[in-house]
């Protein structure tokens, strides 16, 4: 997985509950996203770093924040979680505007 | 927004027998990735494409990067029961902030 750890793994939890996704890499890669992964929908971006603090919105980002303090970190947060985004999350990280490595993913369950 | 029309979208096939599977898009890519996702894990890179006519070989794998640069194919040569997965393709031009586009995938499935 190109040293990156995304935890926790697995999730449950209740609609409106906050919920912080957690995206980890040894790379010292520059840029680092989230996606979500649907059934029909394939692999589509929520947010994405370009350096510390500097993040950006992808195709999904409504009801989604990012935060990136450090090089290594990028955090997921879901203010209130909502069913429709029950979804399998993966990070990824690259170097350059080029290939992106993945994480193993973390599937969540909002009830 | 941009979209890449991926091609089929599943597959079954009896172990042996070739595949071929392709991304196409109204526009212009620079960059044509494919990747495998094995079920419960995270999608893997097989093969990277930088130039348009470039084919490029990864084992049993094959991947072109198509002349008008709208388009991509991969192959797979002599299917064995571990190929099962999804193939999604990727494009990547200076549009889009940078970001990478995705195929929704095919899934292929192998019978032994």
């Amino acid at each position: 997985d190109a040293g990156i750890t995304q935890s926790p793994r697995h999730k449950v939890t209740e609609t409106g509950t906050p919920v912080t996704l957690r995206c980890h890499q040894t790379e010292n890669h520059r840029y680092m996203y989230w996606y979500r992964q649907d059934p029909g929908h394939g692999l589509r971006l929520i947010h994405y770093s370009y350096g510390v603090k500097d993040t950006d919105k992808g195709e999904v980002s409504d009801g989604y924040s990012v935060s990136r303090s450090k090089t290594e970190d990028f955090l997921l947060t879901l203010e209130s979680a909502t069913s429709s985004q029950t979804s399998v999350y993966f990070c990824a990280i690259s170097e350059g505007r080029n290939i992106q490595y993945f994480g193993a993913g973390t599937r969540l369950s909002v009830l | 927004g941009q979209q890449l029309n991926q091609s089929p979208q599943s597959m079954f096939i009896q172990e042996g027998e070739d595949v071929s599977m392709n991304c196409t898009s109204s526009s212009i890519f620079n960059t044509w990735l494919w990747y495998k996702q094995d079920p419960g894990e995270g999608p893997v890179l097989l093969i990277a494409l930088y130039k348009a006519g470039e084919l490029t070989s990864n084992g049993r794998l094959t991947a072109q990067f198509g002349i008008t640069r709208k388009d991509s194919f991969l192959n797979i040569s002599a299917s064995i029961p571990s190929d099962v997965g999804i193939y999604f393709c990727a494009g990547l031009n200076g549009g889009s902030q940078g970001n990478l586009i995705f195929g929704k995938g095919t899934k292929l499935s192998v019978k032994p």
